[in-house]
C-alpha cells in the first residue's frame, strides 16, 4: 500500500543527545514536510523539501536539521540545541504542483528524559 | 500573516445529532482548504480538500463548504456516531507561500456521546 511511514513511534532523548526521526514515503511525491505538534496548539512547520538535495527552513527550524538525499526519505534530526524538544512530530508529503493535497504519517512522539 | 482559527476548541453532542465545525482564515489568497481528522496519538487523515474555485465538497456523511470572500469554511458531519469522536483540523495553502506549506488552525475536539 502507498503511504508515509514514520519511525519510531516513540522516542526518548537524554539531555544533550541528538536523535533522528525517520520518514519514508512510497507515493512518489516530490515535496516532503516536517511539522511539530504541541498540546493545545496547531501544527507548526519545521522544514520542508520540494526536491532531492534541497530543503528550506520553516517557522521553527532552530535546533533541527534535515537531509533529502533520496526522493523517498526525509529524516529529521533533533539536536541538543533544541531546548524544548518534547512534542509530537508529523511528516507529510505532497505532489509538487501548487495546491496539492497533503498526506501525513502516523507521527513520532519524542520525550526528553 | 495568515491566521487560521477554529471555534469552538471542543464540542460535545449526543449521537445522531449533526455536527457543524467552523474554520476561519484572515487572508483569502488561498489555493485550497483541507480538512483533517486526528485520533489521539495518531497522525492526520485527510477528509476533504476544497479548491479555491469550489464552493463545497462532499464525501459520504461529510460536507465541507468554502466561502473565500468571507474567509470561512464549515465542515458538516451528518448523523454523528461515537466513532466520529476525534480532533478535526483545517488548514490552508496560501498562493504566495512557496512549497505548498499548510497553515493550520488549532483544531476542534469532538466527543459524540452514545
Amino acid at each position: 500500500d502507498g503511504g508515509i511511514t514514520q519511525s519510531p513511534k516513540y522516542l526518548f532523548r537524554k539531555e544533550g543527545q541528538n536523535v533522528t526521526l525517520s520518514c519514508e514515503q512510497n507515493l512518489n511525491h516530490d515535496a516532503m514536510y516536517w511539522y511539530r505538534q504541541d498540546p493545545g496548539q496547531g501544527l507548526r512547520l519545521i522544514y520542508y523539501s520540494q526536491i532531492v538535495n534541497d530543503f528550506q527552513k520553516g517557522d521553527i527550524a532552530e535546533g533541527y536539521s534535515v537531509s533529502r538525499e533520496k526522493k523517498e526519505s526525509f529524516p529529521l534530526t533533533v539536536t541538543s540545541a533544541q531546548k524544548n524538544p518534547t512534542a509530537f512530530y508529523l511528516c507529510a508529503s505532497s505532489p509538487q504542483s501548487a495546491g496539492s493535497e497533503a498526506f501525513f504519517g502516523q507521527g513520532t512522539r519524542l520525550t526528553v528524559v | 500573516k495568515q491566521e487560521v482559527t477554529q471555534i469552538p476548541a471542543a464540542l460535545s453532542v449526543p449521537e445522531g445529532e449533526n455536527l457543524v465545525l467552523n474554520c476561519s482564515f484572515t487572508d483569502s489568497a488561498i489555493y485550497n482548504l483541507q480538512w483533517f481528522r486526528q485520533d489521539p496519538g495518531k497522525g492526520l487523515t485527510s477528509l476533504l480538500l476544497i479548491q479555491s474555485s469550489q464552493r463545497e465538497q462532499t464525501s459520504g456523511r461529510l460536507n465541507a463548504s468554502l466561502d473565500k470572500s468571507s474567509g470561512r469554511s464549515t465542515l458538516y458531519i451528518a448523523a454523528s456516531q461515537p466513532g466520529d469522536s476525534a480532533t478535526y483540523l483545517c488548514a490552508v495553502i496560501m498562493i504566495k507561500a512557496a512549497g505548498n506549506k499548510l497553515t493550520f488552525g488549532g483544531g476542534t475536539r469532538v466527543l459524540v456521546k452514545p
